[in-house]
């Protein structure tokens, strides 16, 4: 079993509605990540959290809402999406970022579809 | 520009035998590799993690290598298994980044 919780496990939303993925992690890492996966493709970075802070959002329109209300929970606020947002969430967590071998520790992601 | 390159994109075998997947890198400067095993609806699991002074680093029946002067991984599977049918990640990390470079995987299928 994955040390990244991850819930829902699935979410079908409408394109006017407001919900979030909630990721949870108790393994006193500090950097906290947000992944979108497409299918047959590789997981794209979408926000990095470094110690509770917000240290990079790769361009992700504001549709998408990330917050870390403290070190162990990070959570994905989703509004007004498109159907080509549909795809499967990731979130991650690590140490430190960029720390040498520390590798990531993946959730099993929420699989969205926005219709 | 950092990229990963991994071959093949697709493997079929028959359980119980061997293969290697291959990874080539152009990230620079080089931290580390990991392999990743992603099973399909799941997020990915780390299998091995290498830094530029290690060449070889088993994980039960996997065995990652690494050659940084080619910039070139393998990940040698042994004794097939049908619970290794995955897509397997290669992904590489540049010194002091945060945004670690994924390749696109190879999907590997193992038929009974």
């Amino acid at each position: 079993d994955t040390e990244v919780t991850q819930t829902p496990k699935h979410l079908v939303m409408g394109m006017t509605n407001k919900k979030s993925l909630k990721c949870e992690q108790h393994m006193g890492h500090r950097a906290m990540y947000w992944y979108k996966q497409k299918a047959k493709k590789p997981p794209e970075l979408m926000f990095v959290y470094s110690y509770e802070k917000l240290s990079i959002n790769e361009s992700v329109p504001s549709r998408f809402s990330p917050e870390c209300p403290n070190s162990s929970l990070l959570n994905l606020h989703l509004h007004a999406l498109q159907p080509e947002d549909s795809a499967l969430y990731l979130c991650a967590s690590s140490q430190e970022p960029g720390r040498l071998n520390s590798p990531l520790h993946f959730g099993n992601g929420t699989r969205l579809t926005v219709t | 520009k950092n990229q990963v390159e991994q071959s093949p994109q697709s493997l079929i075998i028959l359980e119980g035998k061997n293969c290697t997947l291959q990874c080539n890198y152009t990230v620079s400067p080089f931290s580390n590799l990991r392999w990743y095993k992603q099973d399909t609806g799941r997020g990915p699991v780390s299998l091995t993690i290498m830094t530029f002074s290690e060449n070889t680093k088993s994980n039960g029946r996997y065995t990652a290598t690494l050659d940084a002067d080619t910039k070139q991984s393998s990940l040698h599977i042994t004794a097939s298994q049908l619970s290794d049918s995955a897509s397997y990640i290669c992904v590489v990390s540049a010194l002091g980044s945060y945004i670690p470079t994924f390749g696109r995987g190879t999907s590997l299928i193992v038929h009974p």
